[in-house]
């Protein structure tokens, strides 16, 4: 089963425009990563928070992490046509001898030139 | 090559056939995992290998998926008598050393099979 819940479902705007992605968890974590996925491709590691952190920049990306709310947030900012694409969470359990990736259900993005 | 790659791309087969597909990792990474996508729907994790040990299998929906990598490089998935309910993408992944949870996964395309 998946591990949370990513908001909205799906999300379309202006090349130009930011684009706020969410993603709910359930249980105590390690980190959080972000991943792309573009159609009928595989998924691109985009960002890894730990679990201590609160906020990572990366480029036009930006993520916060908030523990006591088991949230995080993916901003892309000046969003451009080719960042059209499907963005999932991805959690890394505690105590997770195998390290293996627990994925939300995705939020769909499209930017219109 | 440099990334992960995984073949066939595409299969299509009828109910009950069995299937298999293979993972070509990264030359040189020791885990690798298996995870199930659904249309619409984010990767579920099926199975992980460290080198040529299944490590975990607690992923696997039935005993008709069976997953192998007997010299700790490319790995096959099996599914045996397959039903429409199969009808996933299949992911693979790798990474350098899968005993850090920071470890990085890099996926392959995944092979996309449809049951009929």
């Amino acid at each position: 089963s998946q591990q949370g819940e990513e908001d909205p479902q799906a999300l379309s705007i202006q090349e130009g425009e930011n684009a706020t992605m969410n993603c709910s968890y359930k249980t105590s974590i390690n980190n959080l990563q972000w991943y792309r996925q573009n159609s009928g491709r595989g998924l691109v590691h985009l960002i890894l928070i730990r679990s201590n952190e609160r906020e990572k920049h990366s480029g036009r990306l930006r993520v916060t992490l908030d523990t006591s709310k088991k949230s995080s947030s993916l901003l892309i900012t000046a969003s451009r046509a080719a960042d059209t694409a499907s963005y999932f969470c991805a959690t890394v359990k505690n105590n997770n001898a195998g390290n293996m990736l627990t994925f939300g259900g995705g939020t769909r993005l499209m930017v219109k030139p | 090559g440099a990334g992960v790659s995984q073949s066939p791309r595409y299969k299509v087969a009828k109910r009950g056939q069995d299937v298999a597909l293979r993972c070509d990792p990264i030359s040189g990474h020791v885990s690798l995992f298996w995870y199930q996508q659904a249309l619409g729907q984010g990767p579920e994790f099926l199975t992980y290998f460290q080198n040529e040990a299944q490590l975990d299998k607690s992923g696997l929906p039935s005993d008709r998926f069976f997953a192998e990598r007997p010299e700790g490089s490319v790995s096959t998935l099996k599914i045996q008598r397959t039903q429409q309910e199969d009808s996933a993408v299949y992911l693979c992944a790798s990474s350098l050393l899968g005993t850090s949870s920071t470890d990085t996964q890099y996926f392959g395309p995944g092979t996309r099979l449809t049951v009929l």
